[in-house]
């Protein structure tokens, strides 16, 4: 199975800030990666797919890149809903998988 | 709207098995995979497969494989995931989701509410 590893897996930020977070691929994915915001007790929610794509809804202060084997995930403002746990997933392979998610806490 | 309905919460004992329903409307059935993906206490989320509600056909994470098996009703437009020989590890909050994109793989759009499974004796 494609391992996606990412970083950091927790981190502390003020409103404002500008966030990133990266997803590394154990293989090349092409641009297969999406990614998805989670809030406790609640079902995720589509960000970003083919890496780079903002599904519709979404504020466009998220944006995503990357393409083969390192993406990235900004948040360009941190604003107070922003502060969730961010996962990223492939679909490249028809096994497809998540990385293990990264906390974002308010400092 | 797309809804996905999921069934409610479960308690199985160690060895047993469960199946847990995703009831899909507001679209058409047969033209997008359904995934289920779980997520155990305080962890990430764990992808353990998909079916193709047009032709049965699915695919699972190797971790389940020859414990896993999922279905679907088309005629009730209701996915189905099966697990059996269930210990504590699989204690969590099960999700089906419909893919984003007709007839293929690929990101998952619509999410059901969540099914809580706890295994316990």
């Amino acid at each position: 199975d494609i391992q996606l590893t990412q970083s950091p897996s927790s981190l502390s930020a003020s409103v404002g800030d500008r966030v990133t977070i990266t997803c590394r691929a154990s293989e090349r994915i092409s641009t297969d990666l999406n990614w998805y915001q989670q809030k406790p007790g609640k079902a995720p929610k589509l960000l970003i797919y083919g890496a780079s794509s903002l599904q519709t809804g979404v504020p466009s202060r998220f944006s995503g890149s990357g393409s083969g084997t390192d993406f990235t995930l900004t948040i360009s403002s941190l604003q107070p809903e922003d502060f969730a746990t961010y996962s990223c997933q492939q679909s490249y392979s028809s096994i497809q998988t998540f990385g293990q998610g990264t906390k974002v806490e308010i400092k | 709207q797309v809804q996905l309905v999921q069934s409610g919460a479960e308690v199985r004992k160690p060895g047993a098995s469960v199946r847990v329903s995703c009831k899909a409307s507001g679209y058409s059935f047969t033209g997008y995979y359904i995934h289920w993906v779980r997520q155990a206490p305080g962890q990430g989320l764990e992808w353990m497969g998909w079916i193709n509600p047009n032709s049965g056909g699915a695919d699972y994470a190797q971790k389940f494989q020859g414990r896993v098996t999922m279905t679907r009703d088309t005629s009730i437009t209701t996915a189905y995931m099966e697990l059996s020989s269930l210990t504590s590890d699989d204690t969590a909050v099960y999700y089906c989701g419909r893919d984003r994109h007709y007839s293929v793989w690929g990101s998952i759009l619509y999410w059901g509410q969540g099914t809580l499974l706890t295994v316990s004796s």
